[in-house]
């Protein structure tokens, strides 16, 4: 079973940050939080990850809770493109995916 | 770099056939994978492998085989096909903390 859990759907305005949350209540101290999102029906595209510190790339950034316990992706400025699935991850090797978050952006 | 490339793009097959889906990759990357995903639902792991010589099971490994006989090369056979194996196959390999996914192959078997 995936050890994480994300709401199956969400809605954000073209041009607005979208925040996908994640609770990882579970997460063991060297599992990091992985986040790949998936577009129509192409293979997974990483997006970021991180252990306990934010992190931030030039695609989005990760806001990680200090009890490590919860996770926040967020896109800042989100296009029609960013429509897809976004699956987060905890793992310490292998990629165990769930159901994720299907972010759908609206103009 | 052409990445991670996965043939044929499409099969049909029939109950009891076998097929082999070819998964291959020019970055030099150890650690390999192939996932399946049903209609609607996330990727589940199927096997995967940490370097040439070496595989392991994952999730669902059952009704598929692996071999890793080189760094480049992961191929999946299916050993007697069945309709549950109705699926996109998903390939992947690793560098460091990033999976590089191929473009998949969409099986049906009828």
């Amino acid at each position: 079973d995936a050890k994480t859990t994300q709401p199956p759907s969400m809605d954000c305005a073209e041009g607005r940050a979208a925040n996908l949350p994640c609770n990882h209540s579970t997460i063991s101290g060297n599992e990091y939080v992985y986040w790949y999102r998936q577009i129509h029906s192409q293979g997974p595209q990483y997006i970021i990850h991180g252990l306990k510190n934010n992190e931030t790339n030039e695609m989005a950034s990760l806001i990680i809770t200090e009890d490590r316990k919860s996770s926040t992706l967020i896109l800042p400025h989100a296009t029609l493109r960013d429509t897809a699935v976004y699956y987060c991850i905890v793992s310490t090797d292998k990629l165990i995916f769930g159901t994720g978050t299907r972010l759908q952006v609206f103009p | 770099n052409a990445g991670v490339t996965q043939t044929p793009k499409f099969q049909v097959l029939k109950t009891g056939q076998s097929m082999t889906l070819q998964c291959a990759q020019d970055m030099n990357h150890e650690y390999m994978s192939w996932y399946r995903q049903d209609p609607g639902m996330g990727l589940r792991l199927i096997h995967y492998s940490v370097g040439a010589g070496i595989t392991d099971q994952g999730e669902v490994p059952n009704g598929y085989n692996v071999s890793r006989s080189t760094t480049e090369d992961f191929p999946l056979r299916l050993l007697s096909a069945a309709p549950s194996q109705t699926s996109v196959y998903f390939c992947a390999s690793m560098r460091g903390d990033t999976q590089y996914f191929g473009p998949g192959t969409r099986l049906t078997v009828l």
